[in-house]
């Protein structure tokens, strides 16, 4: 079964500041990977997506991350991060089904 | 384009009354979805409609959670009997291919 992890419920970070959000994945067949924003009492915006070709995918704010299949991992990184990104990420996968599995979010913080 | 939108905003409900929560999907989107979020948490995925198909129920968490959509048009998720442990947000996606999901703002549900 499908199944995704992500590591840290909370990651604090200073502004300007390198940022990285962990996910892993578990999955036997092809995998199409998302991460998605929330920023508080909003919906999920989605911030980039991986279904094949480059394993280093680009998103909106600068964001990218990058699809590993040895270690099933598909890391969120921000080279500088703003006071704007403080939000909930959400790391989602879909192993074939047309029901993704949610992360159980990451609230990033970014401190002045 | 209009994305996806719901109502209402928010909902106020007294234990044991019925509540009903709309969904309008971005015009072509065929998948329609719904999940709770309850505070602090990931999403929990309820229903999945996909056009005419027969919709997948399996999230639905008891029989007082039923949906309903009409072709590739407006869904309606209905609680019956609302119990204190369904206060949560509930956020409807849409897409059309099936993986990448657009959201909406989602409906804030307490029941009191």
């Amino acid at each position: 079964a499908q199944s995704v992890t992500q590591l840290d419920s909370q990651v604090p970070v200073f502004e300007e500041a390198p940022v990285e959000l962990r996910c892993n994945y578990s999955s036997s067949v092809s995998v199409y990977l998302f991460w998605y924003v929330q920023y508080p009492n909003q919906g999920l915006q989605l911030l980039l997506k991986y279904l094949s070709g480059s394993t280093l995918v680009k998103g909106i704010n600068g964001f990218e991350a990058e699809f590993n299949k040895s270690q099933t991992s598909f890391h969120l990184r921000k080279p500088s991060v703003h006071i704007s990104d403080t939000a909930e990420y959400f790391c989602a996968g879909s192993g074939g089904s047309y029901i993704p599995t949610f992360g159980r979010g990451t609230s990033l913080i970014v401190h002045p | 384009g209009a994305g996806v939108s719901q109502s209402p905003s928010n909902k106020v409900t007294e234990k044991g009354k019925d509540v009903e929560l709309r969904c309008d999907p971005i015009s072509g989107h065929t998948a329609l979805y719904w999940y709770r979020q309850r505070l602090g948490q990931g999403l929990e995925f309820l229903i999945y409609f996909q056009g005419n198909s027969a919709p997948d129920k399996s999230g639905l968490p008891s029989d007082r959670f039923s949906a309903e959509r009409t072709g590739e048009s407006v869904s309606t998720l209905t609680i019956q009997r609302t119990q204190q442990e369904d206060s949560a947000v509930y956020l409807c996606a849409s897409s059309r291919s099936s993986y990448e999901q657009y959201f909406g703002p989602g409906t804030r549900l307490t029941v009191t």
